[in-house]
């Protein structure tokens, strides 16, 4: 088993580009969740879904767009990239039974120049 | 709201030296509490956890003890090893909203 798969590793994006992460998990986890990563801030959430076809924001979303169409994929949509943007972007997923239990993909690491 | 506030890093300890990292949380309700590490070019792991006070949560010599009374969950280990290098994040799930909060990370590096 894979667990949680991110793609692309790295990226370099300029300003006003759109790009799509990918983030696919055969845990058969109905939650999943994007986060990102600043230098000493800890993670923020950005969106999360508990199951295919329901989407929710969290701390951060703006600037940001998800869907859940399969239980495997939960991709995150950047629009009209930033500076600010730049950060490392992680998936998570978790189970029904074990909410509280999130298992993180490896990251992508993203510079919006 | 709910928060956790750690210690910050980075903290540099000689190996087989004890490890302590402070957390400390505010949350409404009975939070379950975690402890995550990230080692190099990773994701988070989790480490331990522990769901209800008095707890303690223990894996690959580290421990720590859920104190309500404290508003505690400090991670330690008696003797670190160069290997343990990396950042570790507390965190608490309170259920509502199937949500993590987390910690800022303790950076911790390990030296022979």
């Amino acid at each position: 088993n894979a667990g949680v798969t991110q793609t692309p590793k790295f990226r370099i994006l300029k300003i006003g580009q759109s790009m799509t992460l990918q983030c696919a998990q055969d845990m058969n986890h109905n939650y999943m969740y994007w986060y990102r990563q600043d230098p000493g801030m800890g993670l923020k959430l950005i969106y999360y879904s508990v199951g295919a076809g329901i989407t929710d924001k969290g701390e951060v979303p703006n600037g940001y767009n998800v869907s859940r169409s399969t239980t495997e994929d939960f991709p995150l949509r950047l629009e009209l990239a930033a500076p600010s943007q730049t950060s490392v972007y992680f998936c998570a997923t978790s189970g029904s039974g074990s909410r509280n239990e999130q298992f993180f993909g490896p990251g992508t690491r993203l510079t919006v120049l | 709201g709910n928060s956790v506030t750690q210690m910050e890093g980075p903290v540099t300890l000689s190996e087989e030296a004890f490890l302590t990292i402070n957390c400390t949380y505010t949350a409404t309700g009975y939070p379950s509490l975690f402890w995550y590490v990230q080692y190099p070019g990773e994701g988070l792991q989790l480490l331990l956890k522990a769901t209800k006070a008095d707890d303690k949560g223990s894996n690959k010599g580290f421990e720590a003890t859920y104190r309500k009374e404290t508003t505690s969950f400090h991670l330690e280990k008696g003797s670190v090893q160069v290997s343990d290098s990396a950042v570790y994040f507390c965190a608490l799930f309170t259920g509502g909203g199937n949500k993590l909060t987390f910690g800022t990370g303790t950076q911790l590096k390990v030296e022979l």
